[in-house]
Protein backbone atom coordinates (compact mmCIF):
# COMPACT_ATOMS: atom_id res chain seq x y z
CA UNK A 1 0.00 0.00 0.00
CA UNK A 2 1.46 3.24 -0.80
CA UNK A 3 2.13 6.13 2.29
CA UNK A 4 1.28 9.68 2.01
CA UNK A 5 2.96 11.19 -0.93
CA UNK A 6 4.00 14.56 -1.41
CA UNK A 7 4.89 16.82 -4.23
CA UNK A 8 7.47 17.96 -5.32
CA UNK A 9 10.92 16.97 -3.26
CA UNK A 10 12.15 19.79 -3.65
CA UNK A 11 12.01 23.23 -4.46
CA UNK A 12 13.77 26.51 -4.41
CA UNK A 13 12.32 30.04 -4.41
CA UNK A 14 12.96 33.56 -4.18
CA UNK A 15 11.66 35.81 -1.57
CA UNK A 16 8.26 37.03 -2.09
CA UNK A 17 7.04 34.17 -4.63
CA UNK A 18 4.18 31.72 -4.03
CA UNK A 19 4.91 28.47 -3.43
CA UNK A 20 2.06 24.94 -3.71
CA UNK A 21 2.74 22.28 -2.12
CA UNK A 22 0.94 19.08 -2.67
CA UNK A 23 -0.07 16.21 -0.45
CA UNK A 24 -2.24 12.48 -1.59
CA UNK A 25 -2.86 10.48 1.80
CA UNK A 26 -3.29 7.09 2.49
CA UNK A 27 -6.33 5.86 0.86
CA UNK A 28 -9.39 5.76 2.94
CA UNK A 29 -7.97 8.60 5.04
CA UNK A 30 -9.85 11.50 5.36
CA UNK A 31 -7.71 14.11 7.51
CA UNK A 32 -4.43 15.35 6.46
CA UNK A 33 -2.34 17.50 8.90
CA UNK A 34 0.24 20.15 7.69
CA UNK A 35 3.45 20.52 9.46
CA UNK A 36 6.36 23.18 9.28
CA UNK A 37 9.85 21.37 10.43
CA UNK A 38 12.77 24.27 10.41
CA UNK A 39 16.34 22.25 10.40
CA UNK A 40 17.31 21.01 13.92
CA UNK A 41 13.47 21.64 15.20
CA UNK A 42 10.62 19.09 15.61
CA UNK A 43 7.71 19.81 13.40
CA UNK A 44 5.28 22.49 14.14
CA UNK A 45 1.74 22.51 13.24
CA UNK A 46 0.34 24.90 10.25
CA UNK A 47 -3.16 23.29 9.53
CA UNK A 48 -5.63 20.14 9.73
CA UNK A 49 -8.35 19.20 7.26
CA UNK A 50 -10.71 16.79 7.66
CA UNK A 51 -14.05 15.94 4.71
CA UNK A 52 -12.50 19.77 3.17
CA UNK A 53 -13.13 21.55 6.13
CA UNK A 54 -10.22 23.10 8.23
CA UNK A 55 -10.59 21.72 11.46
CA UNK A 56 -7.01 23.17 13.28
CA UNK A 57 -4.91 26.05 12.15
CA UNK A 58 -1.71 26.60 13.76
CA UNK A 59 0.13 30.34 15.14
CA UNK A 60 1.10 30.67 10.98
CA UNK A 61 0.74 33.92 9.35
CA UNK A 62 -2.46 34.60 6.83
CA UNK A 63 0.19 34.15 4.12
CA UNK A 64 -0.11 30.13 4.57
CA UNK A 65 -3.11 28.82 3.80
CA UNK A 66 -4.13 25.24 2.80
CA UNK A 67 -6.99 23.26 0.94
CA UNK A 68 -8.90 19.60 0.85
CA UNK A 69 -10.06 18.06 -2.45
CA UNK A 70 -13.23 16.05 -2.79
CA UNK A 71 -10.60 13.05 -2.87
CA UNK A 72 -9.15 14.16 0.24
CA UNK A 73 -5.76 15.33 -1.31
CA UNK A 74 -4.34 18.82 0.02
CA UNK A 75 -2.18 21.67 -1.08
CA UNK A 76 -0.53 24.05 1.11
CA UNK A 77 0.34 27.85 -0.09
CA UNK A 78 2.73 30.04 1.40
CA UNK A 79 2.72 33.51 0.01
CA UNK A 80 5.34 36.63 0.02
CA UNK A 81 7.97 34.02 0.97
CA UNK A 82 10.28 34.77 3.68
CA UNK A 83 13.71 33.26 4.03
CA UNK A 84 12.43 32.37 7.23
CA UNK A 85 9.88 29.43 4.97
CA UNK A 86 12.40 27.54 4.42
CA UNK A 87 11.86 24.80 5.81
CA UNK A 88 10.58 20.79 5.24
CA UNK A 89 7.21 20.86 5.10
CA UNK A 90 5.49 17.43 6.20
CA UNK A 91 2.07 16.02 5.08
CA UNK A 92 0.10 13.75 7.71
CA UNK A 93 -3.12 11.73 7.20
CA UNK A 94 -4.95 10.16 9.63
CA UNK A 95 -8.57 8.67 9.32
CA UNK A 96 -10.23 10.98 10.99
CA UNK A 97 -8.04 13.25 12.97
CA UNK A 98 -8.08 11.59 15.78
CA UNK A 99 -5.81 8.79 15.76
CA UNK A 100 -2.14 7.60 14.60
CA UNK A 101 -1.27 10.22 12.08
CA UNK A 102 1.28 8.55 9.03
CA UNK A 103 3.58 11.36 7.61
CA UNK A 104 4.85 11.28 4.08
CA UNK A 105 8.43 11.85 3.65
CA UNK A 106 8.12 16.23 3.20
CA UNK A 107 8.84 18.39 0.22
CA UNK A 108 11.84 20.56 1.38
CA UNK A 109 11.56 24.37 0.65
CA UNK A 110 14.88 26.60 -0.03
CA UNK A 111 14.01 30.07 0.08
CA UNK A 112 16.90 32.46 -1.57
CA UNK B 1 9.66 28.68 28.58
CA UNK B 2 8.49 25.74 25.66
CA UNK B 3 5.99 23.81 26.09
CA UNK B 4 8.32 20.86 25.34
CA UNK B 5 11.98 20.20 25.86
CA UNK B 6 14.47 17.75 24.45
CA UNK B 7 18.14 17.82 24.72
CA UNK B 8 18.66 17.64 21.06
CA UNK B 9 22.15 15.74 21.43
CA UNK B 10 24.06 14.36 19.46
CA UNK B 11 23.83 10.82 21.30
CA UNK B 12 26.61 8.58 20.05
CA UNK B 13 26.47 5.31 21.88
CA UNK B 14 28.52 1.71 20.75
CA UNK B 15 26.28 -1.44 19.30
CA UNK B 16 24.23 -3.14 22.18
CA UNK B 17 24.49 -0.18 24.34
CA UNK B 18 21.02 0.68 26.46
CA UNK B 19 19.56 4.25 25.06
CA UNK B 20 17.77 6.55 27.07
CA UNK B 21 15.69 9.56 25.18
CA UNK B 22 13.84 12.21 27.47
CA UNK B 23 11.51 15.06 27.27
CA UNK B 24 10.79 17.26 30.22
CA UNK B 25 6.80 19.53 29.52
CA UNK B 26 5.03 22.62 31.03
CA UNK B 27 1.27 21.90 29.86
CA UNK B 28 -0.12 19.98 32.69
CA UNK B 29 -3.04 19.53 30.50
CA UNK B 30 -0.91 16.59 28.05
CA UNK B 31 -2.52 13.33 28.39
CA UNK B 32 -1.20 11.67 25.60
CA UNK B 33 2.38 11.06 24.42
CA UNK B 34 4.12 9.76 21.53
CA UNK B 35 7.65 9.18 20.03
CA UNK B 36 8.77 9.40 16.47
CA UNK B 37 11.88 8.16 14.84
CA UNK B 38 13.01 10.06 11.78
CA UNK B 39 15.86 8.97 9.60
CA UNK B 40 17.58 11.45 7.72
CA UNK B 41 15.20 12.86 5.01
CA UNK B 42 12.57 10.70 5.63
CA UNK B 43 9.09 11.89 7.53
CA UNK B 44 8.74 10.99 11.03
CA UNK B 45 7.36 7.22 12.41
CA UNK B 46 5.53 5.96 15.14
CA UNK B 47 7.35 4.22 17.75
CA UNK B 48 5.16 4.29 21.30
CA UNK B 49 2.21 5.97 21.69
CA UNK B 50 1.38 5.89 25.71
CA UNK B 51 -1.82 7.61 27.77
CA UNK B 52 -1.25 9.15 31.15
CA UNK B 53 1.45 7.71 33.54
CA UNK B 54 2.60 4.83 33.23
CA UNK B 55 5.11 2.00 31.26
CA UNK B 56 4.52 0.62 27.54
CA UNK B 57 6.91 -1.86 26.43
CA UNK B 58 7.18 -3.01 22.63
CA UNK B 59 9.81 -5.22 21.48
CA UNK B 60 13.50 -3.45 22.80
CA UNK B 61 11.78 0.04 23.30
CA UNK B 62 10.16 1.01 26.41
CA UNK B 63 8.31 4.24 27.14
CA UNK B 64 7.69 5.94 30.32
CA UNK B 65 5.46 8.77 31.70
CA UNK B 66 5.62 10.85 34.49
CA UNK B 67 2.61 13.29 34.77
CA UNK B 68 3.77 14.34 38.23
CA UNK B 69 6.90 15.43 36.88
CA UNK B 70 6.24 16.34 33.60
CA UNK B 71 8.83 13.77 32.20
CA UNK B 72 8.65 11.34 29.54
CA UNK B 73 11.55 9.00 28.69
CA UNK B 74 11.96 6.45 25.62
CA UNK B 75 14.76 3.72 26.24
CA UNK B 76 16.24 1.39 23.44
CA UNK B 77 17.66 -1.86 24.60
CA UNK B 78 20.46 -3.90 22.88
CA UNK B 79 21.07 -1.08 20.19
CA UNK B 80 21.14 -1.33 16.95
CA UNK B 81 23.50 0.93 14.00
CA UNK B 82 19.97 0.67 12.37
CA UNK B 83 18.38 2.80 15.64
CA UNK B 84 20.60 5.93 14.45
CA UNK B 85 18.07 8.29 13.54
CA UNK B 86 16.67 11.40 15.41
CA UNK B 87 14.38 11.06 17.91
CA UNK B 88 11.17 13.06 18.52
CA UNK B 89 8.80 13.16 21.29
CA UNK B 90 5.13 14.38 20.89
CA UNK B 91 2.59 15.27 23.10
CA UNK B 92 -1.29 16.18 22.93
CA UNK B 93 -3.85 16.80 25.27
CA UNK B 94 -6.13 14.99 22.93
CA UNK B 95 -5.98 11.63 21.69
CA UNK B 96 -3.20 12.22 18.60
CA UNK B 97 -3.47 15.66 18.76
CA UNK B 98 -7.83 15.37 18.88
CA UNK B 99 -9.82 16.81 16.01
CA UNK B 100 -7.62 19.83 15.92
CA UNK B 101 -4.71 17.44 14.63
CA UNK B 102 -2.27 19.46 16.97
CA UNK B 103 0.85 17.59 18.02
CA UNK B 104 3.64 19.88 19.67
CA UNK B 105 6.90 17.96 19.15
CA UNK B 106 9.94 18.63 21.36
CA UNK B 107 13.19 19.60 19.23
CA UNK B 108 14.40 15.74 18.27
CA UNK B 109 17.55 14.02 19.70
CA UNK B 110 20.13 12.71 16.87
CA UNK B 111 21.33 9.25 17.96
CA UNK B 112 24.32 7.42 16.08
CA UNK B 113 25.08 3.71 17.02
CA UNK B 114 28.17 3.03 16.05
CA UNK B 115 29.01 -0.60 15.28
Amino acid sequence: DAGVTQSPTHLIKTRGQQVTLRCSPISGHKSVSWYQQVLGQGPQFIFQYYEKEERGRGNFPDRFSARQFPNYSSELNVNALLLGDSALYLCASSFSGEETQYFGPGTRLLVL
Amino acid sequence: QKEVEQDPGPLSVPEGAIVSLNCTYSNSAFQYFMWYRQYSRKGPELLMYTYSSGNKEDGRFTAQVDKSSKYISLFIRDSQPSDSATYLCAMSALSYGGSQGNLIFGKGTKLSVKP
